[in-house]
């Protein structure tokens, strides 16, 4: 069982935006801005599209933002693409050299 | 470019042992901490294992401390897996995984990640 809770699943149409929240403790989430977010597609690695609850890598698109509010962090993917369908997991900081993720969440671009 | 090639993945019988190893390129591999992350079929992630870019201190999940041990050799660029006595429920395709951050262990995530390979603990 995953220590960070997330919807297992996700929708929207080309070019809608769509939500997916990452709830955990304050232990975690609620006591760190360490938290991570990853896209993967099938049979592919991670990719990593926000750090620090709000950072995006460099050639990460803009439509993907994150932020957090108490133990609960969100990322949101506006404007939606056909490519953005993919799982995405968050992950957080839990203390002592410890992470945690979440059970991952599957959107679907209708 | 950043590669991170893992191997050493396969079929061990329950108690068994394997060690995976990760061929790090394009990065200043000594400076950076590296993890392990692993993946069961059809599942979500769990982080393993961490080792700091010097290698002196290393950190591990619950579930595999007394059993996993990290190490890496920065004259080779090169991360280590040791597993030991497995289990059925450490089948999972494993990811070798670079931290994003020199300063940081594992807290500002992981920018670049390998290919993954898979080990499955059956009889």
């Amino acid at each position: 069982q995953s220590a960070l809770t997330q919807p297992p699943s996700a929708s929207g149409s080309p070019g809608q935006s769509v939500t997916i929240s990452c709830t955990g403790t304050s232990s975690d989430v609620g006591g760190y801005n360490y938290v991570s977010w990853y896209q993967q597609h099938p049979g592919k690695a991670p990719k990593l599209i926000i750090y620090e609850v709000t950072k995006r890598p460099s050639g990460v698109p803009d439509r993907f933002s994150g932020s957090k509010s108490g133990n609960t962090a969100s990322l949101t993917v506006s404007g939606l693409q056909a490519e953005d369908e993919a799982d995405y997991y968050c992950s957080s900081y839990a203390g002592i050299n410890n992470l945690v993720f979440g059970p991952g969440t599957k959107v679907t671009v209708l | 470019e950043v590669q991170l090639l893992e191997s050493g993945g396969g079929l061990v019988q329950p108690g068994g042992s394997l060690r995976l190893s990760c061929a790090a390129s394009g990065f200043t591999f000594g400076t950076y901490a590296m993890s392990w992350v692993r993946q069961a079929p059809g599942k979500g992630l769990e982080w393993v294992s961490v080792i700091n870019g010097g290698g002196g201190n290393t950190y591990g999940a619950d579930s595999v401390k007394g059993r996993f041990t990290i190490s890496r050799d920065n004259s080779k660029n090169t991360l280590y897996l040791q597993m030991n006595s497995l289990r059925v429920e450490d089948t999972a395709t494993y990811y070798c995984a670079k931290s994003s951050d020199p300063n940081v262990n594992i807290a500002s995530g992981f920018d670049y990640w390998g290919q993954g390979t898979p080990v499955t603990v059956s009889s």
